[in-house]
Parts: C-alpha cells; sequence; structure tokens
C-alpha cells in the first residue's frame, strides 16, 4: 500500500505570495493531519480534517487554511507568507480517528 | 495545552550497545502513545505504539515502556546500529480527543 505522499517537495517563495501544499492520504485514510515543524520546535498542529470537515485547529493566524476532499485529499494554503512561515510542513493520515497517524516526507518551504 | 517533553535533547551511544529515548508527558488521562523517527529530509516513520493498558510493549529490537505512575514513557533500542541514528518524537493522545501531541524530540547519534 502506498504511503502518504506530499506535493511538492520543495518550494521557494517570497514575502506576500501565497502558496498551496498537497498531501494524499493512505488509500482508505479518512483522516488527514497538517503539521508545521521547525528547527529547535517539536511539531506545531495546524489542523485536522475528516471526512472534508475541519475538526481540530491548531493556534495559527488565519493566514493558514486547508482543505479536504471526497476522496481524502487535502490542501493546505497560506497566504501573505511571511519569512517566519519557512518550515517543513508535514501531512499524516490516519484511517479514523484516535488511529495511529503516518507521515508524509513533507514539503521543504523557503520563504525569501 | 499539552505538553511532552524530552529529557535529554542529544544521545550518542556505541554501535551495538543499547540506547534508551525518554519522554515525560503531562496528561495523565492520555491513553495512547507513539515513538516516531525522523531521519534527516524525511518525514518521522512510525516505529512502536502503546496503549495505556499496557506497560511495556516489544517490536523488532525495539521495546517501549509506560509508566503511568510518573508519566514517563522511553523507548529501548536494542543492539543500536549506524541506521538507527535519527531524532526520536514521542507523541501522546489524550483520551479526551484526537489530537496528538509532540515532544522537541531526541536526536540520536550511533558512533560507529
Amino acid at each position: 500500500k502506498a504511503g502518504v505522499t506530499q506535493t511538492p517537495r520543495y518550494l521557494i517563495k517570497t514575502r506576500g505570495q501565497q502558496v498551496t501544499l498537497s498531501c494524499s492520504p493512505i488509500s482508505g485514510h479518512r483522516s488527514v493531519s497538517w503539521y508545521q515543524q521547525t528547527p529547535g520546535q517539536g511539531l506545531q498542529f495546524l489542523f485536522e480534517y475528516f471526512s472534508e470537515t475541519q475538526r481540530n485547529k491548531g493556534n495559527f493566524p488565519g493566514r493558514f487554511s486547508g482543505r479536504q476532499f471526497s476522496n481524502s485529499r487535502s490542501e493546505m494554503n497560506v497566504s501573505t507568507l511571511e519569512l517566519g512561515d519557512s518550515a517543513l510542513y508535514l501531512c499524516a493520515s490516519s484511517l479514523s480517528e484516535r488511529h495511529t497517524q503516518y507521515f508524509g516526507p513533507g514539503t521543504r518551504l523557503t520563504v525569501l | 495545552g499539552e505538553s511532552v517533553g524530552l529529557h535529554l535533547p542529544t544521545l550518542s551511544v556505541q554501535e551495538g550497545d543499547n540506547s534508551i529515548i525518554n519522554c515525560a508527558y503531562s496528561n495523565s488521562a492520555s491513553d495512547y502513545f507513539i515513538w516516531y523517527k525522523q531521519e534527516s529530509g524525511k518525514g518521522p516513520q512510525f516505529i512502536i505504539d502503546i496503549r495505556s493498558n499496557m506497560d511495556k510493549r516489544q517490536g523488532q529490537r525495539v521495546t517501549v515502556l509506560l509508566n503511568k505512575t510518573v508519566k514517563h514513557l522511553s523507548l529501548q533500542i536494542a543492539a543500536t546500529q549506524p541506521g538507527d541514528s535519527a531524532v526520536y518524537f514521542c507523541a501522546e493522545l489524550p483520551n479526551t480527543g484526537n489530537q496528538f501531541y509532540f515532544g522537541t524530540g531526541t536526536s540520536l547519534t550511533v558512533i560507529p
């Protein structure tokens, strides 16, 4: 069974731009969570989607948003990029709630 | 919010020795725990999990121990190999929700 895939793997943007990241979960998984990882920090939870509904949201500004499609694929969008948004963005999928999360390889976003 | 902390940010061990990585968690109501391994440039990889109704679980060369009395989790790696060099994270899932909380990670270096 294929793992979690994320595209693109690398992105370079400038301040003020916006970006969309994509995540395809493991087949059959309905829950998708997004995390931001920066050097020296643990994984910071962004939000979680289940059956196209956002169930949980972390403490990030409204510039960070996401959505999930009927096939469970998910996208996250960051608008008006700031230098501090440079990070590794990780997507994790799980079969359902309270199940093991499996991570993708991440998207490395660099904001110049 | 929840906090999951690691006792040591870095750990160096000789190849062939056993490694022990520790993790403290704050929510006594957490009932599911996972250890992840993250190699450079990759997403976190599931290693082993344990539920609160157990105090020990073994996998291939790895053992997770859970001490609910002191809210402590540990990962033991037997006969540590160079390929085990990575950052290890613990994750905690409180029984009241479906959001995981992650520690900041311990960097394990295996000395050949």
